[in-house]
């Protein structure tokens, strides 16, 4: 099957700091990711949809100045956390759909992001 | 729009009896039907899905599910538990085959009881 990738697994960084988390499709391409969140014990909520070549598309009530996004090719989008604060710690997890996969979305690991 | 519903969030079952996860859907046009499984500190791995071909779904691990349009429900089985299923498990639902957008239900951790 299709696989997708996540750096760091984990990540602890100072509260104000820019933390960059990066997405990729190991053996296929993606014109589309999409980055979740997911707190202990919840479900994943979507963050925003991550469009190579393009703005990326972000769910109601998520801040763009916050999580910026870049897609820069068909096998790689970034998630920057800037200025992260302790309520930004998380269990971030992207997933990329395979084309003409029917709507088969494929997952990374996830990155465990702690803001002290 | 789009919603899922996953009724108990916890379950638990003893080694070999039958495991019975509860997922209903909200929509008004043929859904796509997905259930996945996450283990801890790990991403999703996909279990299954229906995308309106056969109503009943094999998947990986022993698990099935039926697909229900009157029901509107799409309950995941597996016949014998084991030790091993023990972990949170999430149904999804997205609705345009163009819009690859999931609807995660809450989640339901499974328990597997000695």
């Amino acid at each position: 099957g299709a696989v997708v990738s996540q750096h760091p697994s984990w990540v602890i960084c100072k509260s104000g700091t820019s933390v960059k988390i990066e997405c990729r499709s190991l053996d296929f391409q993606a014109t589309t990711m999409f980055w979740y969140r997911q707190f202990p014990k919840q479900s994943l909520m979507l963050m925003a949809t991550s469009n190579e070549g393009s703005k990326a598309t972000y769910e109601q009530g998520v801040e763009k100045d916050k999580f910026l996004i870049n897609h820069a090719s068909l096998t790689l989008s970034t998630l920057t956390v800037t200025s992260a604060h302790p309520e930004d710690s998380s269990f971030y997890i992207c997933s990329a759909p395979l084309a003409g996969g029917n709507n088969e979305q494929f997952f990374g690991p996830g990155t465990r992001l702690t803001v002290l | 729009a789009q919603s899922v519903t996953q009724l108990g969030s916890h379950v638990s079952v003893s080694e070999g009896a039958l495991v019975l996860l509860r997922c209903n859907y909200s929509s008004s046009v043929p859904p796509y039907l997905f259930w996945y499984v996450q283990y801890p500190n790990q991403g999703l791995q996909l279990l299954l899905k229906y995308t309106s071909a056969a109503t009943l779904v094999k998947g990986i691990n022993g698990f099935e599910a039926e697909f229900k349009k009157s029901e509107t429900s799409f309950h995941l089985t597996k016949p014998s538990a084991h030790m091993s299923d023990a972990a949170e498990y999430f149904c999804a639902v997205s609705f345009n085959f163009g819009n690859e957008k999931l609807t995660f239900g809450t989640g339901t951790r499974l328990t597997i009881i000695p």
